[in-house]
């Protein structure tokens, strides 16, 4: 069955680290892939979209590598801020047209000062 | 300001009735969403429409009805059918035919049976 896996355990750095989370998948061919920020009790927001033919995307202090091979995303954030705490989810959009997305469970990210 | 709104915010609802969400956008997309999440879980999907009268069901339709009668709008219904309701429900909507396709969320309606 199709799977979508993001590390369920909560991720503690200090600010000015860089935060790495992961995304693995198994059973999908994405088309896209997506990284979605959510804070409690509100709806995610979009952040970032990688291509399945792109290796990796940059915005700002956000980095995306997308592994079709692997079947892994990594979501970096550089110089983190205790300001980047929240959850953040993974999605994947399947080739085929429809283009819903699939999402994971997300990771919660905790930035200490 | 451009936006997708749901109302409302908090819904108590008591065993055995049915209760509809709100779910409003003004981006002119063509593809809305329901989506459910409990605590811990990821998004689950409910039910969808790309076009104006016409959805499909999602992963747990069971206990849902939806409508799509214009385009900005696409209230989900929760039905006494439905055995465990009390979640956190996200509206979200987007393009079709975008190659970005990405997705704008509500702020969630908490649904609490009482």
């Amino acid at each position: 069955s199709q799977k979508i896996e993001q590390n369920s355990e909560a991720l503690n750095i200090q600010e000015g680290k860089t935060a790495t989370l992961t995304c693995n998948y198994t059973n999908y061919s994405p088309a896209y892939l997506q990284w979605y920020r959510q804070d409690p009790g509100r709806g995610p927001v979009f952040l970032l979209l990688i291509r399945e033919n792109e290796k990796e995307k940059r915005k700002e202090r956000l980095k995306v590598t997308f592994d079709t091979t692997l079947k892994q995303s990594l979501f970096h954030i550089t110089a983190s801020q205790p300001a980047d705490s929240a959850t953040y989810l993974c999605a994947l959009l399947a080739s085929g047209g429809s283009y819903i997305p699939t999402f994971g469970r997300g990771t919660s990210l905790i930035v200490h000062p | 300001d451009g936006g997708i709104t749901q109302s409302p915010k908090y819904l108590f609802r008591k065993e055995g009735q049915n209760v509809t969400l709100s779910c409003e956008q003004n981006l002119n997309h063509d593809a809305m969403y329901w989506y459910r999440q409990d605590p811990g879980q990821g998004l689950r999907l409910i039910y969808y429409s790309q076009i104006v009268n016409d959805f499909q069901k999602g992963d747990i339709a069971e206990g849902y009805s939806v409508s799509r009668e214009k385009k900005e709008s696409f209230p989900l219904t929760v039905t006494s059918a439905q055995k465990n309701p009390t979640a956190f429900y996200l509206c979200a909507s987007s393009m079709l035919g975008n190659m970005n396709t990405e997705a704008f969320f509500g702020q969630g309606t908490r649904l609490t049976v009482v």
